[in-house]
């Protein structure tokens, strides 16, 4: 079963508005933790942001804010005033368990294309 | 300070070759991590170690891959004879054992012909 659901295989937005990535999970954990990474066509993996499954707020990195509900399982990533270095892959990570072991567990990614 | 480092940056070699990854960790991070990158099957984990010690190798796809980790700041991974279809991005990653973020080096394109 899929882990990590990413179903948007690629987004537009316009330069300066804000866009949703989307991202599923599925666990029986309790404890476990999400993040995202960006990916741009320079290959490296570049962290975003984390959100913890006992975190009541939610996230939030500069322009990069993590929508996390619980109850639904998704977490998605908020991108404020989209600029044109934002075009890039976006994957959602999972660690299942908190602070053990430390395997991430990816979705397939989201190509994010910023248009000006 | 330096991020993860990783060498080579590409590699090219004929099937049946030996090809060996390095991975120097951020100092003082104590988990370490082996990521293989695809079109066709993403990002997967191929093995990890805290301490230098092996805690999960159930990613390694077959018994031709062998990582190490002889002390904190240096691994290997070693694909013996390698084949085409490991054509890939490895990754090398670290964290502090307690940490959250996982930091990612910038990666090994390796093309097997």
């Amino acid at each position: 079963a899929q882990k990590i659901t990413q179903t948007q295989p690629g987004m537009f937005v316009q330069e300066k508005e804000a866009v949703t990535l989307d991202c599923t999970y599925d666990t029986s954990d309790q404890s476990y933790g999400l993040f995202w990474y960006k990916q741009p066509s320079s290959g490296e993996m570049i962290f975003l942001i984390y959100q913890g499954s006992y975190d009541e707020q939610n996230a939030t990195e500069g322009r990069y804010s993590l929508n996390f509900q619980k109850a639904r399982k998704s977490a998605n990533l908020v991108i404020s005033a989209s600029q044109l270095g934002d075009s890039a892959m976006y994957f959602c990570a999972m660690r299942e368990g908190y602070n053990q072991g430390g395997k991430l567990i990816f979705g397939q990614g989201t190509e994010l294309s910023v248009k000006p | 300070d330096a991020g993860v480092i990783q060498s080579p940056r590409h590699e090219v070699t004929e099937m049946g070759q030996e090809v060996t990854l390095r991975c120097k960790p951020i100092s003082g991070h104590n988990s370490l991590f082996w990521y293989r990158q695809t079109m066709m099957r993403g990002l997967e984990l191929l093995i990890y170690f805290n301490n230098n010690v092996p805690i999960d190798d159930s990613g390694m796809p077959e018994d031709r891959f062998s990582a190490k980790m002889p002390n904190a700041s240096f691994s290997t991974l070693k694909i013996q004879p390698s084949e085409p279809r490991d054509s890939a991005v490895y990754f090398c990653a670290s964290r502090k054992i307690l940490g959250n973020e996982q930091y990612f080096g910038p990666g090994t394109r390796l093309t097997v012909t």
